[in-house]
């Protein structure tokens, strides 16, 4: 399909792992982004990861890219309240009318963390 | 703090109206882009603007424009305003027109609209 696909909640407790899962739809996109949107707040860049690479770890995130079933993976470890907030998978595509990339945006994944 | 400041943060207005939504990109970048979100569509981009100039049109309505000022503040405008354009308006902008993959955009805080 068209649609950069995000299952829309997560439940974790703190201390645990969280994973949001993503599955994009342009296998010639070069990054792949996770961005944070906090309460009231816009969307934050959190990390991304280049095409060629399968993982990427940055302190407590990693990223899992699968370039064969175009599914892409942000794991939280020791998740804390702090890290409430709704998460965006977006994918960069050409608009090759205009010659400019543009990013599009799964839905967002709610992830809720439990005291 | 993104450096991307958007006005006003609330507005509410009635069906039919016209409203402006307004836009100051962080210092030093050319381009704006402007989206929507709401919660059956989710993060919608509509249009980019370079150094003055329409880049990019995404899912952009024809009841809805936008332009950029040569400060590059930008403006959104939307006339005819339906029930169904309440949603919340991101602006983002970055110091590329999109030329290269790698497209770090940063959001402002967004224009909650509601029609009634």
């Amino acid at each position: 399909g068209e649609d950069v696909e995000q299952s829309l909640f997560l439940s974790v407790r703190e201390g645990d792992s969280s994973v949001i899962n993503c599955t994009y739809t342009d296998s010639s996109s070069t990054y792949l982004y996770w961005y944070k949107q906090e309460p009231g707040a816009g969307l934050q860049l959190l990390t991304y990861i280049f095409s060629n690479m399968d993982m990427k770890q940055d302190q407590r995130l990693t990223v899992l890219l699968n370039k064969k079933d175009k599914h892409l993976s942000l794991r939280i470890a020791d998740t804390q309240t702090g890290d409430s907030a709704i998460y965006f998978c977006a994918e960069i595509r050409l608009y090759s009318g205009a010659g400019s990339y543009q990013l599009t945006f799964g839905k967002g994944t709610k992830l809720s963390v439990i005291p | 703090d993104s450096g991307v400041t958007q006005t006003p943060k609330h507005l509410i207005t009635a069906t039919g109206q016209r409203v402006t939504l307004r836009c100051s990109p962080r210092s030093g970048d050319l381009s704006v882009y402007w989206y929507q979100q709401s919660l059956d569509q989710g993060l919608q981009f509509l249009i980019q603007y370079y150094n003055g100039e329409e880049r990019a049109k995404g899912n952009i309505l024809e009841r809805f424009s936008a332009q950029q000022f040569p400060d590059l503040h930008s403006e959104l405008n939307l006339s005819s305003l339906e029930l169904g354009d309440s949603a919340l308006y991101f602006c983002a902008s970055s110091p590329t027109g999109g030329e290269s993959s790698y497209n770090e955009q940063f959001f402002g805080p967004g224009t909650r609209l509601t029609v009634l």
